[in-house]
């Protein structure tokens, strides 16, 4: 199985911050990387695709990148609706597998 | 506007069996993979399996493997999850999510989920 690695685990930021989420993933994956992010008792949203693109109606200061087995996840300019917990997931190839999540705290 | 209702959670013993349903709309169902998706409390997301458009293409997660059964009613827009020979560590919230494509991928619509506890 794929085995993908995110860090930080968490981390704390403020309104308006940049902010980097890393994700590696065990084997090349190609461009097949994609990112989710999760509230608490809210149903997961479906962020990025295919590593770089930008799910309709997510907004443009989410942005995506990477190859093979190093990806990243950037949010340019915090809002107060961005904190959550952000889940990478590989679909090259079955299993689909996540990451372990990237909680973004309130600093 | 897509929608995804789980249903069919609750409270079961280790050994035990439930199923799951998931009513799907706003979309062509018969266009699109179905997934089942399972956070277990305190842990992140696990992809539990996935079944293609037509209902040919079926993949299982090793940890459920032989034990779950995914299904799709095509003319009721309908996911099912039968689940067998339930453990303590099948507890979880169990999302039924659309797939982007018609065979497995990413998950572009996720429904609130149904909590699935195992305990004696």
């Amino acid at each position: 199985d794929i085995q993908l690695t995110q860090s930080p685990s968490s981390l704390s930021a403020s309104v308006g911050d940049r902010v980097t989420i890393t994700c590696r993933a065990s084997q090349s994956i190609s461009s097949y990387l994609n990112w989710y992010q999760h509230i608490p008792g809210k149903a997961p949203k479906f962020l990025i695709y295919a590593t770089s693109r930008l799910q309709s109606g997510v907004p443009s200061r989410f942005s995506g990148s990477g190859s093979d087995t190093e990806f990243t996840l950037t949010i340019s300019g915090l809002q107060p609706e961005d904190f959550a917990t952000y889940y990478c997931q590989q679909s090259f190839t079955i299993p689909l597998t996540f990451g372990g999540g990237t909680k973004v705290e309130i600093e | 506007e897509v929608q995804l209702v789980e249903s069919g959670g609750g409270l079961v013993k280790p050994g035990g069996s439930l199923k799951l349903s998931c009513a799907a709309s706003g979309f062509t169902f018969t266009t699109y993979s179905m997934n089942w998706v399972r956070q277990a409390p305190g842990q992140g997301l696990e992809w539990v399996s996935t079944i293609s458009s037509s209902g040919s293409y079926i993949y299982y997660a090793d940890s459920v493997k032989g034990r779950f059964t995914i299904s799709r009613d095509n003319a009721e827009n309908a996911l099912y999850l039968q689940m067998n020979s339930l453990r303590a560590e099948d507890t979880a919230i169990y999302y039924c999510a659309r797939g982007y494509n018609w065979n497995y991928g990413p998950e572009d619509n996720w429904g609130q989920g149904t909590l699935v506890t195992v305990s004696s």
